[in-house]
Formats: C-alpha cells, structure tokens, sequence
C-alpha cells in the first residue's frame, strides 16, 4: 500500500506570495491533517480534514487555510507569505478515529520564504 | 502551555544497551499515546502506541510504559543499535480531538557503535 504523498517537496518563495500545498493519504484512510516543524515550535497541529470537512483547527492565523476533495486528497494554502512560515510541513492520514486512531505522516514539504 | 513535555533534548547509549526515553503530560483528557522516530526533512515514521487502557504495549525491541496516574510515559529500545539513532517524538490525542496529535519537544537519541 503506497504511503502518504505530498506534493511539492520543496518550495521557494518570497514574502507576500501565497503557496498551494498537496496531500494524498494512504488509501481508504478519510481523514488528514496538517501540521508546521519550525525549529523553535516543534510540530504544531494546522488543522484536520475528514470527509471533506474541516473538524479541529489549531492556533494559527486566517492566512492558513485548507480543503478537502471527495477523493480524501487535500490541499494547504498559505497567503501573504512571511519570513516565519518558512518550515517543513507534513500531512497525516489515518482511519476514522474509532476504527484506527494511528496517524501516518507523509515526507513533509520544506518551505523557504525569502 | 506545554501538554506534552520531553524533558530531556538529547540522550546518548552504547550500542547493544537499553534506551529510555521519557515523556510527561497535562491534560487528563488524552487517552491515546504514539511514539515517532524522525530524520531530518523526513515525516515522523510510526513506531508503537498505547491506549490508555493499558499500561504497556511491546513490539519487538520496543516496549512503551503509561502511568496514569504520574501522567507520564516512557519508550525503552532493547537492544539499542545505531539505526535507532534519530530524533524521537512523544505525541497524545484526545478521545474528542478527533486525529489532532500534541507532539512533545522530541528527545535526540544517539546509539554509539
């Protein structure tokens, strides 16, 4: 079974520019999450997706934000980039939690905003 | 607030012997508990889980120990070897989170040939 995919696996780009990231989860898994690794913050949870619906948000500003497609895939947006969003960010699916609760994380996609 | 505390950054052992890696939490409300082993600009690879309905879960080399009641939970790597040898994250979810994870700071593990 092919694993989490995340699409692109490195990204450039300069403050003010928005950046689109993508997420396939592991087949038949329905919900996916998203989270930011910055060396001072750890991994902090964005948000989670299931069933195209978005079900838990963490502390981060409107400029993050994301979507889910009927195909479970899911993308990431971030707008008016800043110098501080540079990090490497990961995608996690799993089962729904009452069947499964393990997340499984995908390569991440590192982020350089200049 | 720090739910999720790895008190320790780093943590070196010979090759062979026994690692303990310890992880703390806050909120009475998690009730299930994963250990991931990372490589740098690598996603965090799944190693072993525990439900708070229990306290000890093994797979393989790999055993994680809960108590509850010192809300606190360790991974032991027995025997250590140098492939172990990689940053490690304790992570919690609520029964109500839905797949939110709290991740600890993570405790870089260094196995010594």
């Amino acid at each position: 079974k092919a694993g989490v995919t995340q699409t692109p696996r490195y990204l450039i780009k300069t403050r003010g520019q928005q950046v689109t990231l993508s997420c396939s989860p592991i087949s038949g898994h329905r919900s996916v999450s998203w989270y930011q690794q910055t060396p001072g913050q750890g991994l902090q949870f964005l948000f989670e997706y299931f069933s195209e619906t978005q079900r838990n948000k963490g502390n981060f500003p409107g400029r993050f934000s994301g979507r889910q497609f009927s195909n479970s895939r899911s993308e990431m947006n971030v707008s008016t980039l800043e110098l501080g969003d540079s990090a490497l960010y990961l995608c996690a699916s799993s089962l729904p939690r009452t069947v499964e609760e393990t997340q499984y994380f995908g390569p991440g996609t590192r982020l350089l905003v200049l | 607030d720090q739910q999720v505390k790895q008190n320790s950054p780093s943590l070196s052992v010979q090759e062979g012997r026994i690692s303990i890696l310890n992880c703390d939490y806050t909120n009475s409300m998690f009730d299930y508990f994963l250990w991931y082993k990372k490589y740098p600009a690598e996603g965090p690879t799944f190693l072993i889980s525990i439900s708070s309905i229990k306290d000890k879960n093994e797979d393989g080399r790999f055993t994680v120990f809960l108590n509850k009641s010192a809300k606190h939970l360790s991974l032991h790597i027995v025997p250590s070897q140098p492939g172990d040898s990689a940053v490690y994250f304790c992570a919690a979810s609520e029964a109500e989170g839905g797949s939110r994870l709290t991740f600890g700071e993570g405790t870089q593990l260094t196995v010594n040939p």
